[in-house]
């Protein structure tokens, strides 16, 4: 059964750069796409944007200029750099798995946020 | 981008009712449409994909319906775990999109 697992720092200051880690468990990583979402405090769900395990991604536009997702298949890990933060990137942070375009296993979600 | 609208953003409602939230995209997505059920300090859980499939292990009293822009899910009597935020997400395009969530409140 498939488990991720987000790891990273809970505070960031603003202009700063955001990074997260997922870990992947019970899949082998290069069979699927690998996404990042996240959820601010009192708003909807973002996407943020997806990872394959060969390095192809696709970003929300809005957060492209900002956004980097990378993959190390040794480590089963794929991680979220988002640099340039102010406050309203405060959010709670998922990593999941992509099915067939829907987002089939989530990670636990870990809360960030942005402070001086 | 393709963008989704969900509707009502929020709703009351009682135990055993039937209740149906709906999504419409602002351009054709076929059947390329998931929703997601949240609760507070939860993952969203995967409920629906390909706009009428039910995920294994969900319970049969939610349904997906819909093709092109307009989709709905529907619970068809409401259970006290069920009060949650739902959301629809698209997968027509190679950029994915949330709608904006549809909470259901106890009445």
């Amino acid at each position: 059964q498939v488990q991720l697992q987000e790891s990273g720092p809970g505070l960031v200051k603003p202009s700063e750069t955001l990074s997260l880690t997922c870990t992947v468990s019970g899949v082998s990583i290069s069979d699927y796409y690998w996404s990042w979402i996240r959820l601010p405090p009192g708003k909807g769900l973002e996407w943020i944007g997806y990872i394959y395990y060969s390095g192809s991604t696709n970003y929300n536009p809005s957060l492209k200029s900002r956004v980097t997702i990378s993959v190390d298949t040794s480590k089963k890990q794929f991680s979220l750099k988002l640099s340039s933060v102010t406050a309203a990137d405060t959010a709670v942070y998922y990593c999941a798995r992509v099915r067939e375009g829907d987002l089939d296993s989530w990670g636990q979600g870990t809360l960030v946020s942005v402070s001086s | 981008a393709i963008q989704l609208t969900q509707s009502p953003s929020s709703l009351s409602a009682s135990v055993g009712d039937r209740v149906t939230i709906t999504c419409r995209a602002s351009q054709g997505i076929r059947g390329a449409l998931a929703w997601y059920q949240q609760k507070p300090g939860k993952a969203p859980k995967l409920l629906i994909y390909d706009a009428s499939s039910l995920e294994s292990g969900v319970p049969s009293r939610f349904s997906g319906s819909g093709s092109g822009t307009d989709f709905t899910l529907t619970i068809s009597s409401l259970q006290p775990e069920d009060f949650a935020t739902y959301y629809c997400q698209q997968f027509n395009s190679y950029l994915l999109t949330f709608g904006g969530g549809t909470k259901v409140e106890i009445k």
